[in-house]
């Protein structure tokens, strides 16, 4: 069973607009979720996490949005760059899981010149 | 520079041969675990350590084992390797915060025949 779920495997925006990355989640105890990107060849990088008391999350052109009751959250980056295209990763954790993160498929963006 | 290294980064190996992916960390980190990425499955944690000697399950730990001897080590050994364990596989470490930002290795591409 997927607790974590990112249902668009891939997206594509033009450079300068928004991209609106996706990830709903099953289990109600996660409490922390994070968002990791990954270029080809290299391991994923931290770019964004949120704590489940707090419903936004800005850093610079990145921001993730939670939404408790729809067990959804979202990473929206503004303005899109061509230098973010890559693999991104939502993740979970619950407290007490003993540092256990759960990770979503991934979704594919590719911003286009 | 704060890193997590991982080596080899490109194996190929036959079924049954022993190998060790070796990882390290320079950020004096307590918390260690490794993963595996499989096309369309996401990450998915194999095993985690919360501290030197303290080493536990995570949720695909059939076929492999591993120690952690000292804090900044903490290989990942195939006894037996078989096909199905051809994969990416990711270590990765974090600060003893409960959930939190973990950090990547480059990856080990490693395939069985």
């Amino acid at each position: 069973d997927q607790q974590v779920k990112q249902n668009s495997p891939s997206l594509s925006v033009q450079e300068g607009r928004i991209s609106i990355l996706n990830c709903d989640y099953t289990n109600s105890m996660f409490d922390y979720f994070l968002w990791y990107k990954k270029y080809p060849a290299e391991g994923p990088t931290f770019l964004i996490s949120i704590s489940s008391i707090k419903d936004k999350n800005e850093d610079g052109r990145f921001t993730v949005f939670l939404n408790k009751s729809a067990k959804h959250l979202s990473l929206h980056i503004v303005p899109s760059q061509p230098g973010d295209s890559a693999v991104y990763f939502c993740a979970a954790s619950e407290s007490g899981s003993n540092y256990k993160l759960t990770f979503g498929k991934g979704t594919l963006l590719t911003v286009n010149p | 520079e704060a890193q997590v290294t991982q080596n080899p980064r490109y194996l190929i190996t036959v079924t049954g041969k022993k190998l060790t992916v070796t990882c390290s960390q320079n950020m004096n980190h307590e918390y260690m675990s490794w993963y595996r990425q499989d096309p369309g499955l996401g990450l998915r944690q194999i095993y985690y350590s919360m501290n030197v000697e303290v080493t536990d399950k995570g949720d695909v730990p059939e076929g492999y084992k591993v120690s952690r001897k000292e804090k900044r080590n903490f290989p990942l050994i195939l006894e037996s390797p078989s096909p199905n364990q051809t994969s990416l596989y990711f270590c990765a470490s974090s600060f003893s915060m409960g959930a939190g930002e973990q950090y990547f290795g480059p990856g080990t591409r490693l395939t069985v025949t």
